[in-house]
């Protein structure tokens, strides 16, 4: 079982929808989640991160965080053609010393059409 | 922009040969980390750097090596190239919890 799972899609949908991403872990020791969006050929952009449990909202963006279920999500609200792109799930145990590495899902996949 | 920046931004080399990959830090981070993704994957992590010091590995062999230098600038050297190790290249830098990504450098191995 790899530590950090995501679907990698690709998920298609309609300009204005609400977009559901979702990551599952195994790990129970992450403490940091991000979430990061890669345009084809580019390195990853941090959108946001949250630590341990709970919600945090910038702007479209919404990133939930459940680690009773080792769960998480990004919630992307009237979607937009300029969203389509990769968006990678990430996470990690600590920062600083030799636990700070962030261990990545495979990505997903997403295309907003017009 | 994050204010990484990473040089070449592609390359290409023969089986066998040597590569240096270079990075500039955003400024204030005093943490690199690289991370190699392959096609279609996410990023790998190959090590950390923290003032200078390796701070951590992932599972990648000894001929990927790497410094970083007092600006907190940093390099990633791989020698003996294999045709796996082509991928992107990836630098980020960090202060704190949150890791900033450079473009990345596009290795192709032939």
């Amino acid at each position: 079982q790899k530590e950090v799972e995501q679907d990698p899609g690709p998920l298609s949908v309609p300009e204005g929808a609400i977009v559901s991403l979702n990551c599952t872990y195994s790990n129970s020791a992450f403490q940091y989640f991000m979430w990061y969006r890669q345009y084809s050929r580019k390195g990853p952009e941090l959108l946001m991160y949250t630590y341990s449990s709970g919600n945090k909202e910038d702007g479209r963006f919404t990133a939930q965080v459940d680690k009773s279920s080792k769960y998480i999500s990004l919630f992307i609200r009237d979607s937009q053609p300029s969203d389509s792109a990769t968006y990678l799930c990430a996470m990690k145990r600590n920062y600083g010393g030799s636990q700070g590495n962030l261990i990545f899902g495979k990505g997903t996949k997403l295309s907003v059409k017009p | 922009e994050t204010g990484v920046t990473q040089s070449p931004t592609h390359l290409i080399k023969t089986r066998g040969q040597q590569v240096t990959l270079r990075c500039s830090s955003q400024s204030g981070h005093n943490t690199v980390s690289w991370y190699q993704q392959a096609l279609g994957q996410g990023p790998q992590f190959i090590f950390q750097y923290y003032r200078e010091e390796e701070n951590g590995r992932g599972n990648f062999p000894p001929r990927f090596s790497g410094l970083q230098f007092p600006n907190y600038s940093s390099e990633l050297n791989v020698n003996a190239l294999e045709l796996d190790d082509s991928a992107l290249y990836l630098c980020a830098s960090s202060l704190g919890a949150g890791e900033y990504f450079g473009p990345g450098t596009r290795l192709t191995v032939t």
